[in-house]
């Protein structure tokens, strides 16, 4: 079974510095989608980015990219100058392109603080 | 926002009762998956609902049950509650279960308290 693991239940940044989130996976499959959600105060799970495993190039939106080391089954997240905003708790998830099934298996999560 | 809702916000029951959990999706979203996330951890699949019948399931005894409705809406019971079914209780759809190519869009979440 494909499990998902974030070592850093915290960490903070300062306002406009960069900060890594970490996150491994163990899987088997080749062929597989890891994301990055953000879940602030409100609940509601939101995608920050998302990786396809067969894409040697790492994904990038706005301030956000990601370091992709397949034979090492590492999925970091970058946040490029913070923000205030961005504190929230951060998910690590993977999803198997096989049987149909979209089902997402998730970390425990990064609860992110911003230092202004 | 999203465009997918969740009712009610929160809810209280008692050990042995019966829940339900509604869920609305966006227009055209023909999949829609339940997961459950207890204090402090990341959310855990339940199951998943395609075009009204169940496609996927996780680790998650029979009295979880759903069913999900023509106009996209879906409802997840529990059935003989247990203290340890307290969790925040989330909804996600997508347009269709092409694998890996759809966002899934989650709603807020209805968190269930169970005393």
């Amino acid at each position: 079974a494909q499990t998902v693991t974030q070592s850093q239940p915290e960490m903070s940044v300062q306002e406009a510095e960069t900060v890594t989130l970490s996150c491994t996976y163990d899987t088997s499959e080749s062929d597989y989608y890891l994301f990055w959600y953000k879940q602030p105060p409100s609940r509601q799970m939101i995608l920050v980015i998302r990786q396809e495993a067969y894409k040697q190039q790492n994904a990038t939106e706005n301030r956000f990219s990601v370091n992709f080391q397949k034979a090492a089954k590492s999925f970091s997240l970058k946040i490029s100058d913070s923000q205030l905003g961005d504190a929230a708790m951060y998910f690590c998830a993977y999803r198997t392109p096989q049987g149909g099934s979209e089902k997402l298996v998730f970390g425990k999560g990064t609860k992110l603080t911003v230092n202004p | 926002e999203t465009g997918v809702t969740q009712s009610p916000t929160h809810l209280i029951k008692t050990r042995g009762q019966q829940v339900t959990l509604r869920c609305s999706s966006q227009s055209g979203h023909n999949t829609v998956s339940w997961y459950q996330q207890a204090l402090g951890q990341g959310p855990q699949f339940i199951f998943q609902y395609y075009r009204e019948e169940e496609n996927g399931r996780g680790n998650f005894p029979p009295r979880f049950s759903g069913l999900q409705f023509p106009n996209y809406s879906s409802e997840l019971n529990v059935n003989a509650l247990e203290l340890d079914d307290s969790a925040l209780y989330l909804c996600a759809s997508i347009s269709t279960p092409k694998a890996g190519a759809e966002t899934q869009y989650f709603g807020p979440g209805t968190r269930l308290l169970v005393l």
